[in-house]
């Protein structure tokens, strides 16, 4: 079975530096990931996902994740942080039966 | 294509009522995933429906809670009985196929009085 661990409960950056927000997966084979977003009292959204089909994965408002299997790893990147990246994410095992189980995520603050 | 929608948005209930809380996926998906996240902490996987079936409903309470997904209607979560610990924002979700991308609702954020 596939888990993931999201190596910090909390991220703080300044508005315009870079954003790192790291997931390490483990699995038996080759796995699928996503990220998800959650602003607070919303819902949440799906950022971007790895299938196999390209190691860097492009998604929504400038986040990037790059999956390296040396590494284990899928950690989510984005240039240049903005007020509005300020949330929850999730990094999410995915593939076979889709039981997912979200961990408690990694709390984004963004000062001004 | 609309997304998923829940309804209500918010929900307030005395102790002993019942909670009825709406999902309708979106259109072309008939698998459904409901999600309860209790203050402060993640999002726990609930039940696990496709249409008229419950695939999975191992993280279920025992007792006073059930779900269905008839083959017409939203999916419904019941919940009998409410107690202060319900109070929670329950979250749907829904995809193509059991092993495709979920794609979630706004959520229901139960109040128990």
């Amino acid at each position: 079975a596939q888990s993931v661990t999201q190596l910090d409960s909390h991220v703080s950056v300044s508005e315009g530096t870079p954003v790192l927000l790291r997931c390490n997966y483990s699995s038996s084979y080759s796995p699928s990931l996503f990220w998800y977003v959650q602003h607070p009292n919303k819902g949440l959204q799906l950022l971007l996902k790895y299938t196999s089909a390209a190691t860097l994965v492009k998604g929504i408002n400038g986040f990037e994740a790059e999956f390296k299997k040396s590494e284990t790893s899928f950690h989510l990147t984005k240039p240049s942080a903005h007020m509005s990246d300020a949330a929850e994410y999730f990094c999410v095992p995915g593939g076979g039966y889709q039981k997912v189980t979200f961990g408690t995520g990694t709390k984004l603050q963004v000062i001004p | 294509n609309a997304g998923v929608m829940q309804n209500p948005r918010h929900l307030v209930r005395r102790r002993g009522q019942e909670a009825r809380l709406r999902c309708s996926p979106m259109k072309g998906h008939s698998h459904v995933y409901w999600y309860r996240q209790l203050p402060e902490e993640g999002l726990k996987f609930m039940v696990y429906l496709q249409k008229e079936n419950i695939i999975d409903e191992s993280g279920m309470p025992k007792e006073r809670f059930s779900a269905e997904f008839p083959k017409e209607g939203p999916s419904i979560l019941r919940i009998q009985q409410v107690v202060r610990g319900d109070s929670a924002a329950y979250f749907c979700a829904s995809s193509t196929g059991q092993s495709d991308t979920q794609y979630f609702g706004p959520g229901t954020r139960l109040t128990v009085l």
